[in-house]
């Protein structure tokens, strides 16, 4: 079956633009969690959805970011005024259920802020 | 806050060499965790996990054991392979985050010679 889809796979972008990196879960998958991973570090948790609930956004870095999961399925993270610092590989993975603790990954977007 | 300690790397061993990626964490709950392992090119995969004290997590030949008196969660492999390069993170959720979000270790690149 298809596993966590993102796209783009990759993207070039100057500072001050906005960017949109799209995730498809598996289908069926409640729970949606978005993670930034910096060049040589491990992924860092940035927000999480229960269907189309927000339910925790705390590792967002700051209100330039904006995530959404409107119908329950697929998921944009928005950057807006991008900075260099922005900068990393955005990772989505998505699990069955609430506090199942497999979570399915997906390849990421890999993010370059020139 | 919660987190997780892996030790650095590169590691480098040969072929059927003898393996620990050792990894230590902090939890004000009971945690699962996990190793995740990224070939190259290629997402993040769950390589096992466990999910209370003293259970092993095993798969393709990988162990690890909940310790909870030592708060480690060491990845071993008694002979490594060729195809065993990868980065290995360890990884932890504790029963008590909402929705299951995962905090990582830094990663451990294994490189292995024929």
């Amino acid at each position: 079956g298809a596993g966590v889809s993102q796209s783009p796979r990759y993207k070039v972008a100057k500072r001050g633009q906005d960017v949109a990196l799209r995730c498809d879960p598996i289908s069926g998958h409640v729970s949606l969690f978005w993670y930034q991973q910096a060049l040589g570090q491990g992924p860092e948790f940035l927000t999480y959805f229960q269907n189309e609930a927000q339910l925790d956004k705390s590792g967002l870095p700051s209100d330039r970011f904006f995530a959404e999961r409107p119908e329950g399925s697929v998921s944009t993270l928005k950057i807006q005024r991008t900075q260099q610092e922005d900068s990393a590989v955005y990772l989505c993975a998505s699990s069955l259920r609430e506090g199942d603790y497999e979570q399915y990954f997906g390849p990421g977007t890999r993010l370059t802020v020139t | 806050g919660d987190s997780v300690t892996q030790m650095e790397g590169p590691v480098t061993l040969s072929e059927e060499a003898f393996l620990t990626i050792n990894c230590t964490y902090t939890a004000t709950g009971y945690p699962s965790l996990f190793w995740y392992v990224q070939y190259p090119g290629e997402g993040l995969q769950l390589l096992l996990k466990a999910t209370k004290a003293d259970d092993k997590g095993s798969n393709k030949g990988f162990e690890a054991t909940y310790r909870k008196e030592t708060t480690s969660f060491h990845l071993e492999k008694g002979s490594v392979q060729v195809s065993d390069s990868a980065v290995y993170f360890c990884a932890l959720s504790d029963h008590g985050n909402q929705g299951g979000k995962l905090i990582f270790g830094q990663g451990t690149e294994l490189s292995v010679k024929p």
